[in-house]
């Protein structure tokens, strides 16, 4: 059982530079979710996602843009990176929004 | 502002005995409860769950209490044992809501 799977796990972005994170899942869950991560801050909503074709806006929405073309996939697209958005992501899935969430193993993103 | 708090970022237990880690709430309306596991460098995994028809859940050596009118939970693990040292995160939903809120965490160190 693969579950969340959550690539690449780690990434250096210089500041400026744009990249894709992706988020896969095999459990035909129809909620997904980009988190991230910060010392003191615990866990904010990025994104989320509420059936294939739908995004809908976090906590901290800004600087990032996601996509859901397909039920089991949820990118995440950081279009002109900065230094602030140095963190660990996580995605997660659920089968519904009350229901617990599965995580993905995280990203760990600096940038420079 | 924060609507999902754990004021202690840090609790260390010896080994065998109670671990009691705590959660506040502002929002009235959550209505579902969870707690979360965290090892470092991998995603935070479910741990227990609780309603807010309950006021007490158990599973093993862990059990989660609410105090609605004290918009608090706490989660007990007894015993506690090395294995458990983690990071703990309580996350909150209201009914009918798309996500969960997350509290910053706390980091637990069970010494052996």
């Amino acid at each position: 059982n693969a579950g969340v799977t959550q690539t690449p796990k780690f990434r250096v972005l210089k500041t400026g530079q744009s990249m894709t994170l992706l988020c896969a899942q095999d459990m035909n869950h129809e909620y997904m979710y980009w988190y991230r991560q910060d010392p003191g801050m615990g866990l904010r909503l990025i994104h989320y996602s509420v059936g294939e074709g739908t995004t809908a806006k976090g906590e901290v929405p800004d600087g990032y843009n996601v996509s859901r073309l397909k039920k089991q996939n949820f990118l995440l697209g950081l279009e002109s990176a900065a230094p602030s958005q140095t963190s660990v992501y996580f995605c997660a899935s659920s089968y519904l929004g009350t229901y617990g969430y599965t995580f993905g193993s995280g990203t760990r993103l600096t940038v420079v | 502002d924060q609507q999902v708090k754990q004021n202690s970022p840090s609790l260390s237990v010896q080994e065998g005995r109670i671990s009691i880690l705590n959660c506040d709430y502002t929002n009235s309306m959550f209505d579902y409860f969870l707690w979360y596991k965290k090892y470092p460098a991998e995603g935070p995994t479910f741990l227990i769950s609780i309603s807010s028809i309950k006021d007490k859940n158990e599973d093993g050596r862990f059990t989660v209490f609410l105090n609605k009118s004290a918009k608090h939970l706490s989660l007990h693990i007894v015993p506690s044992q090395p294995g458990d040292s983690a990071v703990y995160f309580c996350a909150a939903s209201a009914i009918g809501g798309n996500q969960f809120y997350f509290g910053t965490g706390t980091s637990l160190t069970v010494i052996p």
